[in-house]
């Protein structure tokens, strides 16, 4: 039972390169999250995706893009890192919106 | 705007010790309560939910939470820490399908 599995753990990034990280969950969930969290401010919701086919911006998009492939897999690019971006990330999802979340493991991203 | 606050970054409390670590929210209406919790290097844990009905709800490893209206808090509690609860806690609420969390707050227990 792996729950929601997040890769790459970790990522070294030059400024201006791209990548994608890759999430799936094997619960039959419909919403799937993006998270970021930083030192001394919580998690912030980047990207979320109530449902299969549908995607909406939370508190900080900027910088980045979503792509809900299926029902499972819920990707985050990043187009051109900066260093601004080194985070965690954590990618959650939940049976419906308003239930608790599962989170993966996190995929510690640095970019220098 | 809709905001969770958790007004302290970092409590320290000696084991046997009984815990509070609280909880403001700001949203136009009564939101979904969450408090999940944190072990170093993990993701996040759920230890309770409130969606409706009893203001007191219990969760797991001993830890409740009350729900207060009148003060927009749902604070989290504990009668007796133990050393293995040293983690970081993070209230969240929402509404519909954007669960937003509050800053944290990093509890250390004292042997």
């Amino acid at each position: 039972n792996a729950g929601v599995t997040q890769t790459p753990k970790f990522q070294v990034l030059k400024t201006g390169q791209s990548m994608t990280l890759q999430c799936a969950q094997d619960m039959n969930h419909n919403s799937m999250y993006w998270y970021r969290q930083d030192p001394g401010m919580g998690l912030r919701l980047i990207y979320y995706s109530a449902s299969e086919g549908t995607t909406d911006k939370g508190e900080v998009p900027n910088g980045y893009n979503v792509s809900r492939l299926n029902k499972r897999e819920f990707s985050l690019r990043l187009e051109s890192a900066a260093p601004s971006q080194t985070s965690v990330y954590f990618c959650a999802s939940s049976e419906v919106g308003v239930a608790p979340l599962h989170f993966g493991n996190g995929t510690r991203l640095t970019v220098t | 705007a809709q905001s969770v606050t958790q007004p302290d970054i970092h409590i320290t409390v000696s084991e046997g010790a009984s815990l509070e670590l609280r909880c403001n929210y700001s949203y136009g209406a009564t939101p979904y309560l969450f408090w999940y919790v944190q072990s170093p290097g993990q993701g996040l844990q759920l230890l309770l939910k409130y969606f409706s009905g009893d203001t007191l709800v219990q969760g797991i490893k001993g830890f409740e939470a009350e729900f207060k209206r009148s003060q927009s808090s749902f604070n989290l509690r504990k009668p007796s820490v133990h050393w293995s609860d040293a983690a970081e806690y993070f209230c969240a609420v929402t509404l519909r399908d954007d669960m937003r969390f509050g800053a944290g707050t990093r509890l250390t227990v004292k042997p």
